[in-house]
């Protein structure tokens, strides 16, 4: 079955900390990796996909195959990265994204 | 201006009333989506669409109906028979179902009272 799993519900930093907001994914195929941001008050918006290998604020993802992860990463978080993340698959049996539970990071002061 | 429009931002319902939810998009997107936020619980989709009259259920389709007359429309009524309906809703629409980037609208909070 293809699942997202994203182990934390929350993840809290101090600003300039670095930060890894982990995915790991179940499907039998070659999937398109996303992730998505929702900042307060704001509508669900595109971060980064992995097949542009972009850095988007900073933040970076690498598709390990292997360990079937996709982990988020930035090495100096911010205040204003502070946002629910959810992590999504593309691929799915209906053709749809298939979303994580998401993970809200609060980069503290 | 471009983009996905949910409306109303906030609704209220009465128990055993249906109600539906609005979203329009302007992208040209054929692929148009109903997903359900919930805390703890992520994005559930409830219904998708690839192109006009026609939609398939999704995770949670159960008490929920849609329709797509019209590419750039696809409203969601939630029937009396949605068991635990007060929700976040959102929309979203992409180019091809299932590829690229999903474009998403503000949401619609539902509250039934």
């Amino acid at each position: 079955a293809q699942r997202v799993t994203q182990p934390e519900k929350l993840l809290s930093v101090f600003k300039g900390a670095p930060v890894e907001l982990k995915c790991n994914y179940s499907y039998s195929g070659s999937p398109e990796l996303f992730w998505y941001v929702q900042y307060s008050r704001q509508r669900l918006q595109l971060l980064l996909r992995h097949i542009s290998r972009e850095s988007i604020k900073g933040f970076t993802a690498d598709l390990n195959k292997g360990e079937t992860s996709f982990h988020l990463k930035k090495p100096f978080a911010q205040e204003e990265d502070s946002a629910m993340y959810y992590c999504a698959l593309s691929g799915g049996s209906q053709g749809n994204l298939i979303f994580g539970k998401g993970t809200k990071l609060s980069v503290k002061p | 201006d471009g983009g996905i429009t949910q409306s109303p931002k906030y609704l209220f319902r009465k128990e055993g009333q249906n109600v539906t939810l609005s979203c329009e998009q302007n992208l040209n997107h054929d692929a148009m989506y109903w997903y359900r936020q919930d805390p703890g619980q992520g994005l559930r989709l409830i219904y998708y669409s690839q192109i006009v009259n026609d939609f398939q259920k999704g995770d949670i389709a159960e008490g929920y109906s849609v329709s797509r007359e019209k590419k750039e429309s696809f409203p969601l009524t939630v029937t009396s028979a949605q068991k635990n309906p007060t929700a976040f809703y959102l929309c979203a629409s992409s180019i091809i179902r299932g590829e690229g980037e999903a474009f998403f609208g503000q949401g619609t909070r539902l509250t039934v009272v």
